[in-house]
């Protein structure tokens, strides 16, 4: 069974960076087949896609984040991490890490998400 | 950017009723990638369908999924208590690559 857990601080200072990790166990971010994604959900804005990384190193950010977004993986650990920078109050949401197909890019398997808020 | 837009924002239904969701994108998404999902309160999105029509692992045959090009569907047979949730819907294509619908929520009458 594919599990996912995010981790990571729950509270950011504006213009800071957020820093969180999602550890996967059941499969491995090293093998192909699945984009590792990063999602957030705020009440504002609703579902939002990040960004992932795919076994080979790949990054697909969304443009409306590319600026700020940094998504990397380290295999040793079955670990990928996101890194937000310069972030504003808009950017306090649920973040959820998951694993997305790359034929269909559907999002089978989530993490339970992290809540960060970004606040002085 | 393609957007979905779900209506009803809600649906009052009760147990044993039948419900139907609409996802209506903006520009025409390929029926391969479109995804519903369930979410409860406090909880990650659980994926139930993908493809448009077809069930993910583990998910009831009262969910079904159907539609294609701009306007697409998910049905819930017979509404079970543990059915009254969130859905969303969700496509790959276009400029921001993924994106999600508003939301149905679908409550108890």
């Amino acid at each position: 069974q594919v599990q996912l857990q995010e981790s990571g601080p729950g509270l950011v200072k504006p213009s800071e960076t957020l820093s969180l990790t999602c550890t996967v166990s059941g499969d491995s971010v090293s093998s192909g087949g699945y984009y590792w994604s990063w999602i957030r959900q705020s009440p504002g804005k609703g579902l939002e896609w990040i960004g992932y990384i795919y076994y080979n190193g790949a990054t697909n950010y969304n443009p409306s984040l590319k600026s700020r977004v940094t998504i990397s993986a380290d295999t040793s650990k079955n670990q990928f991490s996101l890194k937000l920078s310069s972030v504003t109050a808009a950017d306090t949401a649920v973040y959820y890490c998951a694993r997305e197909s790359v034929w269909n890019f559907y999002l089978e398997y989530w993490g339970q998400g992290t809540l960060v808020t970004v606040s002085s | 950017e393609i957007v979905l837009t779900q209506s009803p924002g809600t649906l009052s239904l009760s147990p044993g009723e039948r419900a139907t969701l609409s996802c209506r994108a903006s520009q025409s998404v390929s029926s391969s990638y479109l995804a519903w999902y369930q979410q409860k309160p406090g909880l990650a999105p659980r994926l139930l369908i993908y493809g448009a029509s077809s069930r993910a692992t583990g998910i009831p045959d009262r969910f079904s999924g159907s539609g294609s090009g701009t306007d697409f569907t998910l049905t819930i047979s017979r509404l079970e208590p543990e059915d009254f949730a969130v859905y969303y819907c969700q496509q790959y294509g276009g400029s921001l690559r993924l994106t999600f619908g508003g939301g149905t929520k679908v409550e108890i009458k």
